[in-house]
């Protein structure tokens, strides 16, 4: 079966960067998109960005195209996620997700890792 | 962007009642080249990840009870639970996927009376 299996919370430093990580599991790695998204304490969900696990493309919402870096590691079936500049109003669950077999919707996700940005 | 707006943003109802909630698109999500609305809708349950209810509007996800039903085209799009259960209590999401960036609704909390 499909699974998602993100790295652990963190506490990181206002101005510092953060790498979280997502394993995947039960498919071919490099068949799928795998999409990041954001969710602040009591709010919605915004997509940040998609990475193209074949070829390394991205294509990124334009409010986080300064924020995230996405890169994959073929070999491990791991997408990490790289947030930089961190401030209060990245104080997040991020979750990674997966694609469905024929369109953009969200079928798999992650259980989401906790970021907390403070002094 | 195409801005999706859900509503309401929360109600309340007994065990067993009828529920319908919302989604309206700024632009309509029907693809005409194969007439698909490319719309989906998740549950959010308290502490858990979003999980995937409805996809194309109207078709739902391997293992999802019957009693979710998705229905609408173009801008409007509606999700119904037929009889509410107290293991229904989340926020609802729609999302779409016609053009990017793709978005989500604000989402609809539904509380158990």
């Amino acid at each position: 079966q499909v699974q998602l299996q993100q790295s652990g919370a963190e506490l990181v430093k206002p101005g510092a960067s953060v790498k979280l990580s997502c394993k995947a599991s039960g498919y071919t790695f490099t068949s799928y998109y795998m999409y990041w998204v954001k969710q602040r304490p009591g709010q919605g969900l915004e997509w940040i960005g998609e990475i193209n696990p074949s070829n390394g493309g991205t294509n990124f919402n334009e409010k986080f195209k300064s924020k995230a870096t996405l890169t994959v590691d073929k070999s491990s079936s791991t997408a990490y996620m790289q947030l930089s500049s961190l401030t209060s109003e990245d104080s997040a669950v991020y979750y990674c997700t997966r694609s469905g077999l024929t369109g953009t919707w969200f079928a798999y996700w992650g259980q989401g890792t906790l970021v907390t940005v403070s002094a | 962007d195409i801005v999706m707006s859900q509503s309401p943003s929360s109600l309340a109802v007994s065990v067993g009642e009828k529920v319908t909630m919302s989604c309206k698109s700024s632009q309509s999500l029907l693809y005409s080249s194969n007439q698909k609305n490319y719309l989906a809708w998740y549950q959010q349950k308290p502490g858990q990840s979003p999980k995937l209810l409805i996809y194309w509007a109207s078709t739902r996800e391997s293992g999802v009870p019957d009693r979710f039903t998705g229905s609408g085209s173009g801008t409007d799009f509606t999700l119904t639970i037929s009889s509410v259960k107290a293991e229904d209590l989340a926020v609802y999401y729609c999302q779409q996927y016609y053009s990017y960036p793709w978005t989500f609704g604000g989402g609809t909390k539904l509380e158990i009376k």
